[in-house]
């Protein structure tokens, strides 16, 4: 199985600040990367698909980049309704792994 | 608007059945593929189960295989996972979610709010 580990688990930042999450996977797994936010009490929401492409109605202060084994999430200017705990997935193979999740809390 | 809406959790005796559906509107359910995700309380995310559009391809994760049997039922918009032999570790949310599978890309774009499934005697 694709492992898929987050760094840091957790985050302590400020509006408007700039913060980026890592997410590293076992084995290379192409662009098949995705980034999902999930609020207390609420289903989780794509925010990113294939590594760096933005889901509809997301806005843009989020972005994903990196290939193979290496990916990053950023949010360019945290918002009060950005603290939330954010996941990786890999979905180049079965299973389909998620990682640990990051929690990112307000300073 | 697209809308996936699951029922059937509750609590249940470790050994013991429930099954989960999940109501799809909004979208034409019959030419995504979909995936039940769960989480334990407190945890983090889990893939469960895939199935294919027409329902002849479904996959599991290790630790359900045999004991889960995810399918659906394209007439009603509707999707079910049978769970059968249920531990203590199964306790968990479970989401259905419908899954986007592109030539680039293959990703989980909508989710419904959950049902809980708690296997305790």
């Amino acid at each position: 199985d694709i492992q898929m580990t987050q760094s840091p688990s957790s985050l302590s930042a400020s509006p408007g600040d700039r913060v980026t999450i890592t997410c590293r996977a076992s084995q290379s797994i192409s662009n098949y990367l995705n980034w999902y936010q999930q609020k207390a009490g609420q289903a989780p929401k794509l925010l990113i698909y294939a590594s760096s492409s933005l889901q509809s109605g997301v806005p843009s202060r989020f972005s994903g980049d990196g290939f193979g084994t290496d990916f990053t999430l950023s949010i360019s200017s945290l918002q009060p309704e950005d603290f939330a705990t954010y996941y990786c997935q890999q979905s180049r193979y079965t299973p389909i792994t998620f990682g640990q999740g990051t929690r990112l809390e307000i300073k | 608007e697209v809308q996936l809406v699951e029922s059937g959790g509750g609590l249940v005796q470790p050994g013991g059945s429930l099954r989960l559906s999940c109501a799809a509107s909004g979208f034409s359910f019959s030419t995504y593929w979909m995936t039940w995700v769960r989480q334990a309380p407190g945890k983090g995310l889990e893939w469960v189960a895939n199935i294919d559009q027409g329902g002849s391809g479904t996959y599991y994760v290790d630790s359900v295989k045999g004991r889960f049997t995810i399918s659906r039922d394209n007439a009603k918009n509707s999707l079910c996972l049978q769970m059968n032999s249920l531990r203590a570790e199964d306790t968990a949310l479970y989401y259905c979610a419908r899954r986007v599978v592109r030539g680039g890309d293959d990703e989980f774009d909508t989710w419904g709010q959950g049902t809980f499934v708690t296997v305790s005697s």
